[in-house]
């Protein structure tokens, strides 16, 4: 069973602020690594993909790969509240996918 | 330019009747996959396929049935619904390459077995 972690949460940021989510994982294997947004009644939306060590960014989002350490994250910057949602982390290592239980980012203005 | 849809998108049915929701996708993705999210489960994996003709399970199908016979159409049946099957169902497709196995989902079903 491939397991994927993620911080508890809720997580509670400032209007502005840099808002930060981990993730770590078990697969050693895994090689392909997503983060997705999902507002409260909505489906899972895809906001970054990442498959090799290092960051990744675009627009506000950053994805940071540690596959030494089975460790992903994910920085929000200047949060916004329409950032207010659950994050998941998924993971992959040949067609499906792995989801952590997410983590629930609350944007306070 | 829909890509993904489900159908329907609210259900509610009782105890030991079948029921089948649908998924359709517009973007000829080779593979399909059926989730559900329960609180405190997070995204569970069902059913998935990798083409028309071939599917295989997951790690909760007991209760389940999938079929696709054609490559847009992924139908999720629930033989005999049980209380315990209550949940959001989510369909999902991805493109054909290992080594960019990007999942986009379809809106969801939401179902309530009495």
């Amino acid at each position: 069973q491939k397991e994927v972690e993620q911080n508890s949460g809720p997580l509670s940021v400032p209007e502005g602020a840099i808002a930060s989510l981990n993730c770590t994982y078990s697969d050693r294997g895994s090689q392909s690594f997503f983060w997705y947004r999902q507002y409260s009644g909505k489906s899972p939306e895809l906001i970054m993909s990442i498959y090799s060590n290092g960051d990744k960014e675009d627009g506000r989002f950053t994805a940071q790969l540690n596959k030494a350490s089975q460790y992903v994250s994910l920085l929000i910057r200047d949060s916004q509240p329409s950032d207010s949602a659950t994050y998941l982390c998924a993971v992959g290592g040949d067609y499906k996918l792995s989801f952590g239980a997410g983590t629930t980012v609350t944007v306070r203005a | 330019d829909a890509g993904i849809t489900q159908s329907p998108r609210y259900k509610i049915t009782e105890t030991g009747r079948q029921v089948t929701l649908m998924c359709h996708q517009t973007w000829s993705h080779s593979y399909m996959f059926w989730y559900r999210q329960d609180l405190g489960h997070g995204l569970r994996l069902i059913y998935y396929s990798a083409a028309a003709d071939i599917t295989d399970k997951g790690e909760v199908s007991d209760g389940y049935v999938v079929s696709r016979s054609k490559t847009e159409n992924f139908p999720l049946t629930l033989e005999s619904a049980t209380r315990s099957q209550t949940s959001v169902y989510f369909c999902a497709s991805s493109p054909t390459s290992v080594n960019y196995n990007e999942q986009f989902f379809g809106p969801g079903t939401r179902l309530t077995v009495l």
